[in-house]
């Protein structure tokens, strides 16, 4: 599976927008890019994917470079329960597993 | 709805005792899957399950076991606990096989302890 790339941790001030990075330059064109939140003391929780297109769900929206080897996750309004693990993950058509980086830890300030 | 339960919550055991890790989930997913969260490791998948009375190996199945006789559960078993199994552990769950556009959704997790 290709690797992701995200700092370490990122601070945001609360109600500001959040606009998490993630690189992937070896990406290939079956890939999707998923990303999975885990907040403190509890399992991961899916956010968005995407394969090509920008996507906006109730969560977030995920922009997607137009070379596919870099992605971003924003948040349009962070909020205290925001903190938490971002992970950028890639994975291609038949892959059984997701493969969790460092990811990163996102600290919203009051 | 529950979603996916997993038992314990938190164990301590003996290095070379014998502990099962429950999970149960109530949504009807074919495909289930339990991961080790190790601190700077990230989660690292350990055994899944396509669809019950299938089961397959991940990235890190040594030590551990699994089987899949329903679709509701799926037990983790390590047969003789070593100090490096240490970790906590998440079950998940998916509504069909494959990673790619289908959301996994993860239990609350155990906490394991082995001495």
């Amino acid at each position: 599976d290709a690797k992701t790339t995200q700092p370490n941790s990122m601070e945001s001030n609360e109600e500001e927008p959040v606009h998490l990075p993630c690189n992937h330059s070896t990406i290939s064109g079956t890939d999707y890019i998923h990303w999975y939140r885990q907040l403190p003391s509890q399992g991961p929780e899916y956010v968005i994917h995407g394969l090509t297109s920008n996507v906006n769900n109730r969560m977030a929206s995920l922009a997607i470079a137009e070379d596919r080897k870099s992605s971003t996750l924003i948040l349009h309004r962070a909020t205290l329960r925001d903190a938490a693990v971002y992970y950028c993950i890639l994975s291609s058509t038949g892959a059984n597993n997701l493969f969790f980086g460092t990811g990163t830890r996102l600290t919203v300030i009051p | 709805i529950a979603g996916i339960t997993q038992a314990p919550t938190s164990q301590t055991l003996a290095a070379g005792r014998r502990m099962t890790l429950r999970c149960t989930q109530d949504m009807r997913h074919n495909a289930m899957y339990w991961y080790r969260q190790d601190l700077g490791l990230g989660l690292r998948l350990i055994h899944y399950s396509n669809t019950a009375g299938t089961t397959g190996k991940g990235e890190v199945p040594d030590g551990y076991s699994v089987s899949r006789a329903n679709t509701d559960d799926f037990p983790l078993t390590l047969a003789s606990a070593v100090p490096s199994q240490t970790s906590v552990y998440f079950c998940a769950s998916s509504a069909s096989p494959g990673v790619v556009g289908r959301e996994q959704f993860f239990g609350p997790g155990t906490r394991l302890t082995v001495l």
